[in-house]
């Protein structure tokens, strides 16, 4: 495809169900990252793969979250337990690598809005 | 870590005036900053960037200034048209594997 997608876009969950949100990224992009937006809010940083390595879940916000990229293309988030504070959309990116520290452009999918009733 | 702070949160203009959004941050390390334009409902699109070794860019109507000193970067948007209403945010990075850190957005409407 021409750009990141991912599914479902709306997801209903009842409190304590187990969710799983699923990012396709940019055809050969490296890196791929995870947000999550609050109502109202900018995104906030989840976690950070480049390829199939995940080298940065500090931004997890606890030990329910869980991504995976295991082939280094397709991503899940998956969120186990699931509480109304996890209401909200959540976004990945992804984006070409160049090396050392310079950054090129993160394409934004059009999210997934988690609800929890 | 890097914090972004936003201002201001709602801004509204005449169509044809220009707008101003201003962002500061916290962490000097900090070398790229985009600015995002999200529509209610649709992905964040980046509207433009600037990396920290230069204090200037433009692209047609929009303008990015930074000032690494003050640790401070600013959006222009000139000649504002109704397609231009929408939540804009600023955000900045360490690069490489470092996330973005988004500031909290303003809404930017233009009134006819």
């Amino acid at each position: 495809g021409a750009g990141v997608s991912q599914s479902p876009r709306y997801k209903v969950a009842k409190r304590g169900q187990d969710v799983a949100l699923r990012c396709d990224p940019i055809s050969g992009h490296v890196s791929l990252f995870w947000y999550q937006q609050a109502l109202g809010q900018g995104p906030e940083f989840l976690t950070y793969f480049q390829n199939e390595a995940q080298l940065d879940k500090s931004g997890l916000p606890s030990d329910r979250f869980f991504a995976e990229r295991p082939e280094g293309s397709v991503s899940t988030l998956k969120i186990q337990r699931t509480q109304q504070e996890d209401s909200a959309v959540y976004l990945c990116a992804s984006s070409q690598l160049t090396g050392g520290t310079v950054n090129t452009e993160a394409f934004f999918g059009q999210g997934t809005r988690l609800t929890v009733v | 870590g890097e914090n972004v702070e936003q201002h201001p949160s709602t801004l509204s203009v005449q169509e044809g005036d220009s707008a101003v959004i201003k962002c500061t941050y916290s962490d000097s390390a900090s070398n790229y900053f985009p600015w995002y334009k999200q529509e209610l409902g649709k992905r964040p699109q980046l509207i433009i960037d600037i990396r920290s070794n230069v204090g200037e860019k433009k692209d047609q109507r929009i303008a990015v200034t930074l000032n690494k000193t003050a640790k401070h970067f600013s959006l222009h948007i000139t000649e504002t048209q109704p397609e231009d209403s929408a939540v804009y945010f600023c955000a900045a990075s360490k690069g490489g594997a470092d996330g973005l850190t988004f500031g909290k957005g303003t809404h930017l409407i233009i009134q006819p």
